[in-house]
């Protein structure tokens, strides 16, 4: 256990319906990452944030994503009007951002998303 | 095009052996470079970074090594256990500045048979 949690760990929606997802990072993080992850790949890059403020967004993701992190704590991502294409694992990670200093990234579970 | 490649192709080695895995990347000046284990269904773990002016790692049975004249990464685990079979993805960041988004190839899957 990273002390990330991811929930639900599984979703199963129809194509056309809105899901959200939550991401509770370890609570002195401030940066926390969204990526998506599709079977034999790794993962891939969807947005992040420091603290509350969205900072970079991915050409990835289309309109039909929202995250966001009130108050710099956990953070939900909103899928809407899901398509089969959406269907993946969704991560989500946080880190220690100090300055220049790189720190690794401690990720969640996973929530698994399958769109019928 | 920028690209980070793994050998996609399962290894597979005896219980003991050293496993070497492979990340080669092309039009990126990464600041630094992270290794991180998988078991399926769940998250990545990390195991060890490396910065671009360290050319070598250690941790317990782990070995980095990082040459950005080759653009490459050498990751080994010596004396490997049947524990040690998961996939290992590398990682890095562009290098254009720190927001530590990553970058990661597509992982390779390591089989320690006993």
């Amino acid at each position: 256990d990273t002390g990330v949690s991811q929930n639900p760990r599984h979703k199963i929606t129809k194509r056309g319906q809105n899901v959200t997802f939550r991401c509770d990072p370890i609570s002195e993080h401030n940066r926390l990452y969204w990526y998506r992850q599709t079977l034999g790949q790794g993962p891939e890059f969807l947005t992040y944030f420091q603290n509350e403020a969205q900072l970079e967004k991915s050409r990835l993701l289309s309109d039909r994503f929202s995250a966001e992190r009130p108050k710099g704590s956990f953070s939900t991502l909103e899928i809407q009007r899901t398509e089969q294409g959406d269907s993946a694992m969704y991560l989500c990670a946080s880190s220690l951002a100090r300055g220049s200093s790189y720190n690794e990234q401690f990720f969640g579970p996973g929530t698994r998303l399958t769109v019928l | 095009s920028q690209k980070i490649e793994q050998n996609s192709e399962a290894l597979n080695i005896q219980e003991g052996k050293t496993a070497t895995l492979t990340c080669n990347y092309t039009n990126y000046s990464p600041a630094y470079l992270q290794w991180y284990r998988q078991d399926p269904g769940r998250g990545p773990v990390f195991l060890l970074l490396i910065r671009e002016n360290e050319k070598e790692k250690r941790k317990e049975r782990l070995k980095v090594t990082f040459d950005t004249t080759l653009k490459q990464s050498l990751f080994h685990i010596t004396a490997s256990q049947p524990a040690d079979s998961a996939t290992y993805l590398c990682a890095l960041d562009k290098g254009s500045s720190n927001t530590g988004k990553l970058i990661f190839g597509q992982g390779t899957t390591l089989q320690v048979k006993p």
